[in-house]
């Protein structure tokens, strides 16, 4: 496997089910994102890690937990949703510190659907 | 604070049109400057991208010049084809901790044969 993969590619849930994302970069970056894509709306940042240690979390629902195990993989567990959360949701990874340009690479999403 | 401004879609071409999409941008430190891809069903690519005034990226036919007396970073390309459509999305990145990197709404580009 290259670059940034995600699992699942969809997803469809009730709005009392746990379920969890995945990402994993083979990048060997040391930094990883969890961004929300609606639509007809702008890319939303919703999480950042930097050396497994979360440095941004943008008043995201607690509905919402992430966890970065490693610096390879990032997870976004999902409880108790809400039908608004249907979007896709990408994950991507950088290397360097935050306080340097880096670019950004990104994994095809999850498409997630609540009913 | 810092924020991307691209032109509203959908813009719809004909084959081998000429494509500019706009970008401004408002930051305010020194940013770095992309632009990234999104084909249908997929995450985004990185198309291009600038790290200094007047550099200009270029890739797969697209260009984009780095105006700092603007603050725009405008995506051009000379003759677009079919597998061109896609959303495209303007970025900045500015070195901050935190929120470092922004994305401007995307623009929907649609090229009919």
């Amino acid at each position: 496997e290259t670059g940034v993969t995600q699992t699942p590619r969809h997803l469809v849930m009730g709005m009392t089910n746990k379920k969890s994302l995945k990402c994993e970069q083979h990048l060997g970056h040391n930094a990883m994102y969890w961004y929300k894509q609606s639509a007809k709306k702008p890319l939303e940042l919703m999480f950042v890690y930097s050396l497994e240690e979360r440095v941004e979390n943008n008043s995201v629902p607690s509905r919402f937990s992430p966890e970065c195990p490693n610096s390879s993989h990032l997870f976004l567990h999902l409880h108790t949703l809400q039908p608004e959360d249907s979007a896709l949701y990408l994950c991507a990874s950088s290397q360097g510190d935050l306080t340097s340009y880096n670019e950004q690479f990104f994994g095809p999403g999850t498409r997630l659907t609540v009913l | 604070g810092d924020s991307v401004t691209q032109m509203e879609g959908p813009v719809t071409l004909s084959e081998e049109a000429f494509l500019t999409i706009n970008c401004t941008y408002t930051a305010t430190g020194y940013p770095s400057l992309f632009w990234y891809v999104q084909y249908p069903g997929e995450g985004l690519q990185l198309l291009l991208k600038a790290t200094k005034a007047d550099d200009k990226g270029s890739n797969k036919g697209f260009e984009a010049t780095y105006r700092k007396e603007t603050t725009s970073f405008h995506l051009e390309k000379g003759s677009v084809q079919v597998s061109d459509s896609a959303v495209y999305f303007c970025a900045l990145s500015v070195p901050l901790w935190g929120q470092n990197f922004v994305f401007g709404p995307g623009t929907r580009l649609s090229v009919l044969p």
